[in-house]
C-alpha cells in the first residue's frame, strides 16, 4: 500500500532555531513530491521536488529529494513565530489521474 | 486562496440531514478533488474528477456523492450525515498530466450532531 510518513509528528523549538522535518515515502510510482504549509485555513505550497528537480530553495526555506533513500527534509533556519504551522507533505504518482498521497504533517510550534 | 471557492465555511448539522458543499474554480484546471482533513491523520480523498462529467472514487467515498456538472464546478453531497463525518473538507483543483502543484479551497468546517 503506498504511504507517506512525516517525522516528527509534532516539534517545538525557539525563535532563531533551524529545523528539519523529515517525510519518507512509499508508492508504486513517483512522481513528485510536494510540500506545503497548513496554518489555520488551507494549505499552501511551498516546493515541488522531481527527479529533474531535487533542491529547491526560498529565503529561510529548503528542500531536498533523496530518490535513493525515498525521503525528503524540509530545512527552516532562523525560525520565526510565523512558521510556526502544521508541514505538509504530499507524493504524486503519474498514473492515477494526479492523486496525491498525504503524510500526517508534522506540527511545528515557534516559541519567541 | 485565489480561484478556487468553497461554500460554505461552516455548517452544523443533524444526524441524519442532508447538505451539499460547493466548490467552483477559475483557473481552468481539468481535476478537481474532495478531501477531508481529521486531526492527525493528513487529507484523505473522497473523490476526485479527471475532467467534466467524470468522477471516481478516492480512499474514503462512503456516505458521499459528487457532481461535476461542468469544468468550473464539482459538488460535494452529504445524503444522511453522520458524526463520523464531523471534519474539514478542501475542494481542490491541479493541471492533470503536469507536474504542478495543487491549489485548495478555503475550506469547510462541518459538525454533525
Amino acid at each position: 500500500e503506498d504511504k507517506v510518513v512525516q517525522s516528527p509528528l509534532s516539534l517545538v523549538v525557539h525563535e532563531g532555531d533551524t529545523v528539519t522535518l523529515n517525510c519518507s515515502y512509499e508508492v508504486t510510482n513517483f512522481r513528485s513530491l510536494l510540500w506545503y504549509k497548513q496554518e489555520k485555513k488551507a494549505p499552501t505550497f511551498l516546493f515541488m521536488l522531481t527527479s529533474s528537480g531535487i533542491e529547491k530553495k526560498s529565503g529561510r526555506l529548503s528542500s531536498i529529494l533523496d530518490k535513493k533513500e525515498l525521503s525528503s527534509i524540509l530545512n527552516i533556519t532562523a525560525t520565526q513565530t510565523g512558521d510556526s504551522a502544521i508541514y505538509l507533505c504530499a507524493v504524486g504518482e503519474p498514473y492515477s489521474n494526479y492523486q496525491l498521497i498525504w503524510g500526517a504533517g508534522t506540527k511545528l510550534i515557534i516559541k519567541p | 486562496n485565489a480561484g478556487v471557492t468553497q461554500t460554505p465555511k461552516f455548517q452544523v448539522l443533524k444526524t441524519g440531514q442532508s447538505m451539499t458543499l460547493q466548490c467552483a474554480q477559475d483557473m481552468n484546471h481539468n481535476s478537481m478533488y474532495w478531501y477531508r482533513q481529521d486531526p492527525g491523520m493528513g487529507l484523505r480523498l473522497i473523490y476526485y474528477s479527471a475532467s467534466e462529467g467524470t468522477t471516481d472514487k478516492g480512499e474514503v467515498p462512503n456516505g458521499y456523492n459528487v457532481s461535476r456538472l461542468n469544468k468550473r464546478e464539482f459538488s460535494l453531497r452529504l445524503e444522511s450525515a453522520a458524526p463520523s463525518q464531523t471534519s474539514v473538507y478542501f475542494c481542490a483543483i491541479a493541471l492533470l498530466d503536469t507536474n504542478t502543484e495543487a491549489f485548495f479551497g478555503q475550506g469547510t468546517r462541518l459538525t454533525v450532531v
